[in-house]
């Protein structure tokens, strides 16, 4: 079945380091991708999402590409702030924004001042 | 706009009680999902409704866990009798068609 593995955590940084949390997936289609972020106490927000092969998602400085050919859709910013501390979640679909949504794991990001 | 509500925030019970989640999604939403997220894991789809009717079930533990939209609005999620493997957060998400909103989740503890 359809599934996706994310980089273990927890990982921790210094502000302004640069960020690449891995994301990979098994898909008998072709998902749609998403980067979820969920802060401490609070529900899950959409980050990022690409709907097709090459397509770039970004969002406050976050970047990720859907890459087809490695079945990934890895994480990128080029530098933390400590407000970007929280557990960040990718996630795959079929129909867009609809449908359900199958997670990763999650990956706890803490940044130190 | 409102986002989607939950309640309670919080519940422990002892195993084999029975407890109840409500959530109140969004104004206008037709379609409604519920969540599990164990410690440790990402969510994982319990049940999806489209208005009141049930989309899938497919993943919702049929023998101790139910739930119901009544009218296409709010909606419970039921667990009788409770597991303590059932200790998560149950995350209710809502949708007029494309995207999602999701709630602050009502997390579990089954002692």
């Amino acid at each position: 079945g359809d599934s996706v593995t994310q980089m273990e955590g927890p990982v921790t940084l210094s502000e302004e380091a640069f960020l690449t949390i891995n994301c990979t997936y098994t898909a008998t289609g072709y998902p749609s991708l998403f980067w979820y972020v969920q802060y401490p106490g609070e529900g899950l927000q959409l980050l990022l999402k690409a709907t097709k092969a090459d397509d770039k998602g970004s969002n406050k400085g976050f970047e990720a590409t859907y890459r087809k050919e490695t079945t990934s859709f890895h994480l990128e910013k080029g530098s933390v702030q400590v407000s970007d501390s929280a557990v960040y979640f990718c996630a795959l679909n079929y129909g867009g924004s609809q449908g359900n949504l199958i997670f990763g794991k999650g990956t706890k990001l803490s940044v130190k001042p | 706009e409102a986002g989607v509500a939950q309640s309670p925030r919080y519940k422990i019970i002892e195993k084999r009680q029975s407890v109840a989640f409500w959530c109140n999604p969004i104004s206008g939403h037709a379609t409604l999902y519920w969540y599990q997220q164990i410690l440790g894991q990402g969510p994982k789809l319990l049940i999806q409704f489209q208005n009141n009717g049930v989309v899938d079930d497919s993943q919702l533990p049929k023998d101790r866990f139910s739930a119901e939209r009544l009218k296409g609005v709010d909606s419970t999620l039921k667990i009788q009798p409770a597991k303590l493997e059932d200790s998560a957060v149950y995350l209710c998400a809502s949708s007029p068609g494309v995207g999602y909103t999701f709630g602050s989740g009502t997390r579990l503890t089954v002692v």
